[in-house]
């Protein structure tokens, strides 16, 4: 089955850029679109990036997405950092042997 | 605005069934276009998809779950439920239910309900 795999944690200052991977397991990310989504505790995930780089209308352009086909990857950036980013994040993806859904493990970002 | 709340007990006992409903306001299930969906949180872990179901029935299940998994529509309620069977402590968890955007995003959420599996 195909997995998504993202480093559990994450940690930078405000003011800077992060970058958080999701690897994908084998065959191709780019065949599906990958999303992003953030969680603060004790509520729903929310969408960051859909359709690979897009921003759903609110989310600020400190966000974005990408995908890197030689390492079957795909990136979230946060830039200019602040402490209201601190955060789960989680990307998703499809399993196209079974038209599932799949998520990563989740990373978490602390904004210190 | 589309709006999605769970409910359902937050007790259930080991080997029983839990069932949980999702009622859908400010949109119609039957519109098309999105699949609706069950995703749960253990507590302190991640995300797992548990399933969905389009407003014609059709389904598609975890591999890891689909033995014991059901997901159901009912149009004219607006409400699609879940049903899994034979719980144990491993399926404590929180239970979200969702709109998936048709290969989208999961763009609407319910608030979740956590749901223990003790005797």
């Amino acid at each position: 089955n195909f997995m998504l795999t993202q480093p559990h944690s994450v940690s930078e200052s405000p003011g800077k850029t992060v970058t958080i991977s999701c690897t994908g397991s084998s065959g191709s990310i780019a065949s599906n679109y990958v999303q992003w989504y953030q969680q603060r505790p004790g509520s729903a995930p929310t969408t960051v990036i859909y359709e690979d780089n897009q921003r759903p209308s609110g989310v600020p352009d400190r966000f974005s997405g990408s995908i890197d086909s030689s390492s079957n990857s795909a990136s979230l950036t946060i830039s200019g950092l602040k402490t209201e980013d601190e955060a789960d994040y989680y990307c998703q993806s499809y399993d196209s042997s079974n038209q599932g859904v799949v998520f990563g493990g989740g990373t978490k970002l602390t904004v210190l | 605005q589309v709006q999605l709340q769970e409910s359902g007990p937050g007790l259930v006992k080991p080997s029983q069934t839990l069932s949980l409903t999702c009622t859908v306001s400010g949109g119609s299930i039957s519109s098309g276009g999105y699949y609706w969906s069950w995703i749960r949180q253990h507590p302190g872990k991640g995300l797992e998809w548990i399933g969905y179901i389009y407003y014609s029935g059709s389904t598609y299940y975890n591999p890891s779950l689909k033995s014991r998994v059901t997901i159901s529509v009912d149009t004219s309620k607006n409400q699609f439920s879940l049903k899994l069977s034979s719980v144990t402590a491993a399926d404590t968890a929180v239970y979200y239910c969702a709109r998936e955007h048709g290969n989208r995003d999961f763009d609407y959420w319910g608030q979740g309900t956590l749901v223990t599996v003790s005797s």
